[in-house]
């Protein structure tokens, strides 16, 4: 069975330039989830979709930040324009939904310099 | 509202020796709770989990954790270390209906040959 799929792996950008993430999730999970994980911290929930609905976006800075899941399953996260601080690994998820195993990809680390 | 709290970043161990992370969590209900382990430059991957019934669960890996409620812990052991096990571990607590994780700030485990 394919994991969670991420890309790019790598990105390093200028501050004020735009970035945008791609994850496609586990065949068959409706939730699918945007974490971001800052060097020596643990990873913090920026989305939550329920299939192409959001579930929970509270932590997410949405002057700047954007994400979509336009038909259920693949989605992008957008960040525009990054500032430096958005330097992370931004770890795509995806689950069954509500109560089963939360399977995560390998991240796309962002460095914005 | 719910959170892990992880003491400590860094732990180490001889190879052969008793591993020991501990995690304390806060929640408002009764707690699903979750071990990850994160290797360099991989995504995070799930170690073990409690959700119901035994509070003892053995995970993957030769680890396992305790679910004690009046401790609000979960600390996870493993009797004997190995050089593979180095790595980021992270404690996670689930207490919504819709499955949202939240991190601890993670340990990193040494493992001295």
């Amino acid at each position: 069975e394919a994991g969670v799929a991420q890309s790019p792996r790598y990105k390093i950008i200028e501050k004020r330039q735009s970035v945008a993430f791609w994850c496609n999730p586990i065949s068959g999970h409706a939730t699918l989830y945007w974490y971001q994980q800052i060097l020596g911290q643990g990873p913090k929930l920026l989305i939550q979709f329920q299939n192409n609905g959001v579930v929970d976006d509270s932590q997410l800075p949405k002057d700047r930040f954007s994400a979509e899941r336009l038909k259920g399953v693949d989605s992008t996260l957008k960040i525009q324009p990054a500032k430096l601080e958005d330097s992370a690994v931004y770890l795509c998820a995806s689950s069954l939904g509500p109560g089963n195993t939360i399977y995560f990809g390998e991240g796309s680390w962002l460095t914005v310099v | 509202a719910q959170s892990v709290t992880q003491l400590g970043s860094h732990v180490s161990v001889s190879e052969g020796a008793l591993v020991l992370l501990r995690c304390n969590y806060s929640s408002s209900v009764p707690p699903y709770l979750f071990w990850y382990v994160q290797y360099p430059n991989q995504g995070l991957q799930l170690l073990l989990k409690y959700t119901t019934g035994a509070t003892l669960v053995k995970g993957i890996n030769g680890f396992e954790a305790e679910f004690k409620k009046s401790e609000t812990s979960f600390h996870l052991t493993k009797p004997s270390a190995h050089m593979s096990d180095a790595a980021e571990y992270f404690c996670a607590v689930d207490s919504g209906a819709n499955s949202k994780l939240t991190f601890g700030k993670g340990i990193t485990l040494s493992v001295r040959p």
